[in-house]
């Protein structure tokens, strides 16, 4: 079963961040977190990931709390093409494969 | 470079038959998971191969099989289709398996519908 949580949807105006939560409560201190996303009738795209301090890349930020127990996906300019849903997994150690849960649907409106 | 490339992009097949999907992944790449995608029961993992050897495998039954050839090609076989196997297959390759934080990259799948 899926060890995180997301809201399964949220909308974000063109042109502003879109902030992504994930709650993640029983991470393990060597457990990753990592997120894709998957645009309609696509394969899933990796995004971004991180373990314990915050990440950026030329698509997303990443932000991971302290207690590790959570994080935010930003998308800093959020565009119509960011409409998407949005996973965010937490890596079990020794496992070889992605858990996807529900996501997140983002829908950014013009 | 070229991505993950998975072949054909839509089948139609009938009960009881058999299918084999194909998958090429990213040059060098030496691992290829697989993942079924229903509407009901969402992205499921269904086996991974890392140097020909499959090394882990979803709860899937024994109907789902694959096998991952020298040039890191991989091909899934699903013998005696039932209609609960139409669905979308996404092939996902990495450079090094997914543990320890190699991201993977995923084709544009396979649809499969069964009639």
């Amino acid at each position: 079963d899926a060890k995180t949580t997301q809201p399964p949807s949220m909308d974000c105006a063109e042109g502003r961040a879109a902030n992504l939560p994930c709650n993640h409560s029983t991470i393990s201190g060597n457990e990753y977190v990592y997120w894709y996303r998957q645009i309609h009738s696509q394969g899933p795209q990796y995004i971004i990931h991180g373990l314990k301090n915050n990440e950026t890349n030329e698509m997303a930020s990443l932000i991971i709390t302290e207690d590790r127990k959570s994080s935010t996906l930003i998308l800093p300019h959020a565009t119509l093409r960011d409409t998407a849903v949005y996973y965010c997994i937490d890596l079990q150690t020794g496992a070889n494969n992605l858990f996807f849960g529900t996501g997140t649907r983002l829908t950014v409106i013009p | 470079k070229a991505g993950v490339t998975q072949t054909p992009r839509y089948l139609i097949k009938t009960r009881g038959q058999q299918v084999t999907l194909s998958c090429s992944p990213i040059s060098g790449h030496r691992s290829v998971s697989w993942y079924q995608q229903t509407p009901g029961q969402g992205l499921q993992f269904l086996f991974e191969y890392f140097s020909e050897t499959q090394r882990n495998k979803g709860n899937f039954p024994g109907r789902f099989s694959g096998r991952q050839f020298s040039n890191s090609r991989s091909e899934m076989n699903v013998s005696t289709l039932e209609l609960g196997d139409s669905a979308l297959y996404l092939c996902a390759s990495s450079l090094f398996r997914v543990v320890g934080g190699a991201e993977a990259f995923f084709g544009q799948g396979t649809r499969l519908t069964v009639v």
